[in-house]
């Protein structure tokens, strides 16, 4: 079973601040890295698919960056909001394989 | 446009009874997928589906069993309901070959065995 692990577990971060946090997963056999937000009584969205190293992906205040060498990806929120306050899910794909393995997420909490 | 649509959103079973949760989606996706969330664990894989007719197996298959007899509609049943099956259901779905899309889920099945 392949592990893909999320840090921090969670943070709190004023708001106006801006935060990123981390994504590991096995480099070998890479095909796709996934990023999804997921808010509270809600359903996980799609924020970022990235499938190539070096990949740089932006909407609006909200950018991430992809490693598959080295097995990584960050996240980046520039000035946070209060509206960001969510859990931030990644998830991995191996080439050929249909099956999509999450983390357990970042949890996010902007302080007004 | 609906998306995916999840029902019921809540239900209470007694062990041993059987329920089946229904995901339909109005995007032609061709690939269906049933997640269960649990504290502290990632969203796991129970059943996949790569389009009408076909099924796999994902991470933990045990005790459900799926159905795609329409490209819209994947089954999720529980034969015979344990108490640890108390869980999330999340459906998701999305579009063969667009790897660039991440997946459409949909709102969540609360479900619990008692």
């Amino acid at each position: 079973i392949l592990n893909v692990e999320q840090s921090p577990q969670s943070l709190h971060v004023q708001e106006g601040d801006s935060t990123n946090f981390t994504c590991s997963f096995p480099s070998s056999n890479f095909y796709a890295l996934h990023w999804y937000r997921w808010e509270t009584a809600k359903s996980p969205e799609a924020l970022f698919v990235m499938t190539l190293n070096g990949d740089e992906k932006k909407k609006g205040r909200i950018s991430a960056t992809l490693n598959t060498k080295e097995g990584y990806s960050y996240l980046y929120i520039k000035g946070s909001q209060p509206e960001d306050s969510a859990t931030y899910l990644c998830a991995f794909k191996t080439f050929g394989n249909e099956k999509l393995t999450f983390g357990t997420g970042t949890r996010l909490t902007i302080i007004p | 446009n609906a998306g995916v649509t999840q029902t019921p959103k809540f239900r209470v079973l007694k062990t041993g009874q059987s329920m089946t949760l229904l995901c339909a989606q109005d995007m032609n996706h061709e690939y269906m997928y049933w997640y269960r969330q649990d504290p502290g664990m990632g969203l796991r894989l129970i059943h996949y589906s790569v389009g009408e007719g076909t099924t796999a197996k994902g991470e933990v298959p045990d005790g459900y069993n799926v159905s795609r007899l329409k490209k819209q509609n994947f089954l999720l049943g529980l034969e015979s309901a344990a108490p640890s099956q108390t869980s999330v259901y999340f459906c998701a779905s999305n579009l063969a070959g667009q790897e660039n899309y991440g997946y459409t889920f949909g709102s969540g099945t609360r479900l619990t065995v008692v």
